[in-house]
């Protein structure tokens, strides 16, 4: 079965200061990774994903994140934390089966301090 | 820009009532999906759906039933709504096949009393 596991249920920072959000997965199949943002009161929005190439993924907001197959990481980063960025973040692996089913991790709350 | 919309933001149903949630996505896609977010558990699956008419449970479906009677619409189902019910329900949609995202909808937050 696909699992996936985000460290730590809040991550703090200061503003300005590197965000490093972690995620491990667990996939009996070459996997499909993505990274979702959700804002207060607010559906789920997509940052980026790894299908295939490329093993480091730049997606929206200044948010990248590296595939690494040996370490079944695929960890969240941004050079430069910023107040708008503070929302909870969920990493997901794809299923098994053709269907575009996903499973999320428990989430990260990332919390950016003046 | 694809737009899934959810009926509702909030809702607030009495125990034993037959609740129903409804979602819409406008880009013609395949899959569509509900989920429930609770605090610490992340998304849970409850009930996806690949076709018209075609359902697949997820892995919490007990309690709930959906309907796909159109493609642009999917609807979750709380037939005797309950106290443990209570959460943010979540719909998203996606195109066929495994490395499609999935877009999501504002989210509707029940409350059952």
């Amino acid at each position: 079965a696909q699992s996936v596991t985000q460290l730590g249920s809040h991550v703090s920072v200061s503003e300005g200061a590197l965000v490093l959000l972690r995620c491990n997965y667990s996939s009996s199949v070459p996997p499909y990774l993505f990274w979702y943002v959700q804002y207060p009161n607010q559906g789920l929005q997509l940052l980026l994903k790894y299908t295939t190439g490329a093993t480091l993924v730049k997606g929206i907001n200044g948010f990248e994140a590296e595939f690494k197959k040996s370490e079944t990481s695929f960890h969240l980063t941004k050079p430069s934390a910023h107040m708008s960025d503070a929302a909870e973040y969920f990493c997901a692996v794809s299923g098994l089966s053709g269907y575009s089913t996903l499973t999320f991790g428990k989430g990260t709350m990332l919390l950016v301090s003046p | 820009d694809v737009k899934v919309t959810q009926s509702s933001r909030y809702l607030v149903k009495r125990t034993g009532e037959k609740v129903f949630l409804e979602c819409v996505q406008d880009m013609d896609h395949e899959n569509m999906f509900w989920y429930r977010q609770d605090p610490g558990l992340g998304l849970r699956l409850i009930y996806f759906s690949y076709d018209v008419k075609m359902k697949e449970k997820g892995d919490i479906p007990e309690g709930y039933s959906v309907s796909r009677e159109k493609k642009e619409r999917f609807s979750l189902i709380l037939e005797s709504a309950s106290t443990n019910q209570t959460s943010m329900y979540l719909c998203a949609s996606s195109g066929e096949g495994r490395g499609y995202e999935q877009y999501f909808g504002p989210g509707t937050r029940l409350t059952v009393t």
